[in-house]
């Protein structure tokens, strides 16, 4: 079945670092989404890609969708305290209804 | 504007029980309305959705059931609560525009059985 593959896992950075987390899909994607979670927290939606190619931004964080429409990565610039959380990409599934999620990425802050 | 709601907040249960989690979904029409359980430190299992009332797609079997009696009302139950079912329940909306169905979720609801 259709799959999404998300890595790494998990990622820990010093504070400033820079994080990036990577999305593949075993089939061509419509379009692709991320989400965020913060601990204890609900996945709060992000932004949406839909265009072969697209880039996108907010603020420190940049969006990429593949030229075949089939991987995506989120590169968050010099990271802070409050980035710290899960990152989710979700693309859609065989019918309209459903999303078919990558596993996250945990962004880990080290002290 | 939209919102979700989900209570309660926190559930312990001890194995056996039942249970009952309830969803509602104000400032929209006809919303396709979603459970997912999440795991401690896991990614979201998509549990069952609905595109109208009464209208139940289950994709993992399970002791759990769900139910929407209303446009914006979604219920998950249990008639028997295993170790297992332990996690974190998210119920989600969306609304199909232009081929993208953006998913909101509400606050959850974390169930630890004993």
């Amino acid at each position: 079945g259709q799959q999404v593959m998300q890595i790494p896992q998990y990622q820990h950075v010093q504070e400033g670092e820079d994080f990036t987390t990577y999305c593949n899909s075993s089939t061509t994607l419509s379009n692709i989404q991320w989400y965020k979670q913060r601990p204890g927290g609900h996945p709060v939606f992000l932004i949406q890609l839909v265009k072969s190619g697209e880039v996108k931004k907010q603020k420190r964080l940049t969006f990429q969708f593949g030229e075949a429409k089939k991987n995506s990565s989120l590169h968050i610039t010099a990271t802070q305290t409050t980035d710290v959380g899960t990152y989710f990409c979700a693309g859609p599934g065989d019918s309209n209804y459903q999303l078919i999620w990558g596993a996250g990425t945990k962004l880990i802050i080290k002290p | 504007s939209q919102t979700i709601h989900q209570w309660p907040a926190t559930l312990v249960q001890p194995v056996g029980s039942p249970l009952s989690l309830e969803c509602t979904v104000e400032g929209t029409s006809n919303p396709n309305l979603y459970w997912y359980r999440q795991a401690a430190g896991r990614g979201l299992q998509l549990l069952f959705y609905s595109v109208g009332i009464g209208q139940i797609s289950s994709e993992v079997p399970q002791n759990l059931s769900a139910s929407r009696p209303q446009d914006r009302q979604f219920i998950l139950s249990s008639k028997k609560l295993l170790l297992s079912d332990s996690g974190f329940y998210l119920c989600a909306w969306s609304v199909l525009r232009g081929g993208a169905d953006t998913q909101y979720f509400g606050p959850g609801t974390r169930l630890t059985v004993l």
